[in-house]
């Protein structure tokens, strides 16, 4: 069974630096591709990016300019790093797992809040 | 790249069935079957119920279903429980001039 474990600070101060890292558990992270994903309390999901084993990225253009999403074959474990962050990037992030073969998010994390404030 | 429209809440009495619906555009659910759907319980994380308009994963309930038409999918929740009470998100793959993955606004189902 893979599980995907969030981890990283949950207070970030604002024009900082959110950097979360997923650790994957119970299934290698060379194959399928793997994505992050945020909600707002109490609002909907918001795709972040993607990245595959061999580096290829894809991120969402409202983001692009402040995502960097990294990969870690050694240790199964993949990152994301959201640069000059205001208090519209307070959210739960999630990393999620591609399901192989479907434009799909079959196994997620639990989730990590993540407040941006002074 | 807008998020897809849901009603914001539906409801119906346990037995009952009920229909959720996801409009996007010709962009994303009119242009492929990749449209998925997702239930939310309070404080948990997503769980994907259906994949591929119509596909269910393994140990999900054959009371949950989907379809689509144009660019509008469903979700039709049969027997309704007590269980499915939660928030309810659709989503759709879209071109790669936009966000790859675009999610809908959200629906809670509530069982009276």
């Amino acid at each position: 069974q893979v599980q995907l474990q969030e981890s990283g600070p949950g207070l970030v101060k604002p024009s900082e630096t959110l950097s979360l890292t997923c650790a994957v558990s119970g299934g290698s992270i060379r194959i399928n591709w793997w994505s992050w994903v945020r909600q707002p309390p109490g609002k909907g999901l918001e795709w972040i990016g993607e990245i595959y084993h061999s580096g290829s990225t894809n991120y969402n253009p409202s983001l692009k300019s402040r995502v960097t999403i990294l990969l870690d074959n050694s240790k199964n474990q993949f990152s994301l790093k959201l640069t000059s962050v205001t208090a519209a990037d307070t959210a739960v992030y999630y990393c999620a797992r591609h399901m192989t073969g479907a434009n799909t998010f079959d196994y997620w994390g639990q989730g990590t809040l993540v407040t941006v404030s002074s | 790249q807008s998020a897809l429209t849901q009603p914001a809440s539906v409801s119906g009495s346990p037995g009952q069935s009920i229909t959720i619906s996801c409009t996007g555009t010709s962009s994303d659910v009119g242009a492929y079957n990749s449209v998925s759907w997702y239930q939310q319980h309070p404080g948990k994380p997503p769980k994907l119920m259906i994949f591929d308009v119509t596909n269910r994963p393994s140990g999900v309930s054959n009371r949950f279903s989907g379809s689509k038409s144009g660019n509008t999918a469903s979700l039709t929740i049969s027997g309704l429980q007590a269980e499915d009470e939660a928030d309810y998100f659709c989503s759709s793959y879209t071109s790669i001039s936009t966000p790859l993955y675009v999610f809908g606004t959200g629906t809670k189902v509530t069982v009276l």
